[in-house]
């Protein structure tokens, strides 16, 4: 059974940074792109970033472009993004989805229970 | 940046009624376009993928068609499990972006 558990998350103020992490199972990791979306309170879903996976290969929002950065250890089978000078329209619960195919250009077929992250001083 | 057009925003539908939400990409992007549902509180769900393919175990009320730029997605009866937010998504190249949202209602 394929399960992604993303932790991380917290208050932080505007400026600070915090690093989310996704745990994925019940496949080999490896061998699938990931991305991680985000959704503001009362909002629409919006992609962040993706990675291929091989790792070679990442992807931004221009939203996020040069302050957040993407990441995977395929010895921890763990999805990372670390995101930097945070901002109050950052704050939404961030989900780790796990694509179909090894390249990002496939469906999001497996999704997290998302962790919420508030920008906030 | 391709940018994916929902309408209508909201709707509100009576059981049984089929409903229709449509998606448009401002360039082409082929048949890379997947459907998610969203119910109050939860994870989205995918519904549809490459346009019309039914991710397995979704009921067949569901369909979606279209292709380059104009998609739909139909529920030809819909139930009240049905109340949700749909969205589309484009996944022919990076930023892989969703669309705005259908909100689904039970009149």
């Amino acid at each position: 059974e394929v399960q992604l558990l993303e932790s991380g998350g917290g208050l932080v103020q505007p400026g600070g940074s915090l690093k989310l992490s996704c745990a994925a199972s019940g496949f080999t990791f490896s061998s699938y792109a990931m991305s991680w979306v985000r959704q503001a309170p009362g909002k629409g879903l919006e992609w962040v970033s993706a990675i291929s996976g091989s790792g070679d290969s990442t992807y931004y929002a221009d939203s996020v472009k040069g302050r957040f950065t993407i990441s995977r250890d395929h010895s921890k089978n763990t999805l990372y993004l670390q995101m930097n000078s945070l901002r109050a329209a950052d704050t939404a619960v961030y989900y780790c989805a796990k694509a179909a195919a090894s390249t990002i250009t496939a469906r999001f077929n497996y999704w997290g229970q998302g962790t919420l992250v508030t920008v906030s001083s | 940046d391709i940018q994916m057009t929902q309408s209508p925003s909201s709707l509100s539908a009576s059981v049984g009624d089929r409903v229709t939400i449509t998606c448009r990409a401002s360039q082409g992007i082929s048949n890379y376009l997947a459907w998610y549902q969203q119910k109050p509180g939860k994870v989205p769900k995918l519904l549809i993928y490459a346009a019309s393919t039914l991710q397995s175990g979704v009921p067949s009320r569901f369909s979606g068609s279209g292709s380059g730029a104009d998609f739909t997605l139909t529920i030809s009866s819909l139930q009240p499990e049905d109340v949700a937010t749909y969205y589309c998504q484009n996944y022919n190249s990076a930023p892989l972006t969703f669309g705005g949202g259908t909100q689904v209602e039970i009149k």
